[in-house]
């Protein structure tokens, strides 16, 4: 069964820190998929990136970039120079079924305070 | 245009009276998923698609059912609800190349 961590629960830093939020995920398949979203206070669900089990490069997309490691199963996210939009909570999940399932985990609760 | 939303977005009803939460899709694309959303849970795999009239059991399952009578609607039943099942609900589909999208979500309270 697959299962990803997301150990932080609430991580809170001052406008302009970097923050990192780890992942962790948990599955026996080759091919897989892993995700983050991002759920601001107005509840929607804001997809952020993907990443498939083949392709290990690390990703940057303005001040996001993400760290994808398969020797410890880790997919960890970093938001460098926050800023107080930035807030918000952010999932980590996983993909391996043919149906599509997603695994999510119990997500990391970001605050940025001017 | 989204291509899915859900309905009603808020609803307070009461323990043991049954309550149907609808999504709808005008992408026709074949799988539909519906969460639930809980505090130190993320979101959680209720029921899935795969088709009209296929559908199948996820992590919850328990107290809900599920029904999928055309590709661009899916419904999700609370038999009769229980004050447990106050959450918030996600349904959503799968697009192309795992390309997932989520409805806005409908917040249920059991009182």
């Amino acid at each position: 069964a697959q299962k990803v961590t997301q150990a932080q629960t609430e991580i809170s830093v001052v406008e302009k820190e970097d923050v990192t939020l780890d992942c962790v995920y948990e599955t026996r398949d080759t091919t897989y998929y892993l995700f983050w979203y991002k759920q601001p206070p107005s509840g929607e669900l804001v997809f952020l990136i993907r990443r498939n089990s083949f392709d290990e490069q690390n990703e940057i997309s303005g001040r996001y970039s993400w760290n994808f490691q398969k020797s410890t199963s880790s997919f960890n996210f970093t938001i460098t120079a926050s800023q107080v939009v930035d807030s918000a909570v952010y999932f980590c999940a996983s993909k391996t079924d043919s149906w599509g399932k997603l695994q999510f985990g119990a997500g990391t609760q970001v605050v940025v305070t001017p | 245009d989204a291509g899915i939303t859900q309905s009603p977005r808020h609803k307070v009803t009461e323990t043991g009276t049954p309550v149907t939460l609808r999504c709808h899709q005008t992408e026709n694309h074949r799988y539909m998923y519906w969460y639930r959303q809980d505090p130190g849970h993320g979101l959680r795999l209720i029921h899935y698609s795969y088709g009209v009239k296929d559908t199948d059991k996820g992590e919850v399952s328990d107290g809900y059912s599920v029904s999928r009578s055309k590709t661009e609607d899916f419904l999700l039943t609370l038999e009769s609800a229980t004050s447990s099942q106050t959450s918030v609900y996600f349904c959503a589909m799968l697009a192309g190349s795992y390309g997932y999208t989520f409805g806005s979500g409908t917040r249920l309270t059991v009182v």
